[in-house]
């Protein structure tokens, strides 16, 4: 069965930093890998995906993700943070394109 | 272009009641998907509809159910509400089988 595991529950980092979130998935075959980013009292917004082809994934807000199959991660990147992307970030899986299954998500705290 | 909308925005029940949560897709899309996110239990999937037909749902009993009607919207029911029941309710839609699933703003359900 699929899972996905997302390795901070809290990231804090100072604006215009570097940031890192984790996620490492467990499937048996191939999948589709999202990221999706949650405000305060709202639903979720689609980041970015990976499907197919090229392992570097852009998305928007400035954000980009690294599919890495043989460690089965894909950790979403941003080179400059602002106090706007304070927010919970959700990484998801899904094997069969249809049932997303999401990891608990992080929230990402950016200090000024 | 309109996003995925859902009504209402907060509904609170009493244990025992029956809430009817609705969804509309984005235009031209088919399939909707409802997922629960409570308190520490994460995001998880309950149900997915396309073309008016249940195509799958998640590990949930059978008092959480729903339906899709022609015009592609959905609701969601819940019978025999229960304390644990409370919890944001996200409806998703795509293009089709194995699109991208785009989010609403959620219902907040509170069972007291």
């Amino acid at each position: 069965a699929q899972s996905v595991t997302q390795l901070d529950s809290q990231v804090p980092v100072f604006e215009e930093a570097p940031v890192e979130l984790r996620c490492n998935y467990s499937s048996s075959v191939s999948v589709y890998l999202f990221w999706y980013v949650q405000y305060p009292n709202q639903g979720l917004q689609l980041l970015l995906k990976y499907l197919s082809g090229s392992t570097l994934v852009k998305g928007i807000n400035g954000f980009e993700a690294e599919f890495n199959k043989s460690q089965t991660s894909f950790h979403l990147r941003k080179p400059s943070v602002h106090i706007s992307d304070t927010a919970e970030y959700f990484c998801a899986v899904t094997e069969d394109g249809n049932k997303l299954v999401f990891g608990a998500g992080t929230i990402l705290r950016v200090k000024s | 272009e309109a996003g995925v909308t859902q009504s209402p925005t907060h509904l609170i029940k009493t244990r025992g009641q029956q809430a009817t949560l609705r969804c509309s897709p984005i235009s031209g899309h088919t399939s909707v998907y409802w997922y629960q996110q409570a308190l520490g239990l994460g995001l998880q999937f309950l149900l997915w509809y396309d073309e008016g037909e249940e195509r799958n749902r998640g590990n949930f009993p059978p008092r959480f159910s729903g339906r899709q009607f022609p015009n592609y919207s959905s609701e969601l029911n819940v019978n025999a509400l229960e304390l644990e029941d409370s919890a944001l309710y996200l409806c998703a839609s795509s293009l089709g089988v194995q699109e991208t699933q785009y989010f609403g703003p959620g219902t907040r359900l509170l069972v007291l």
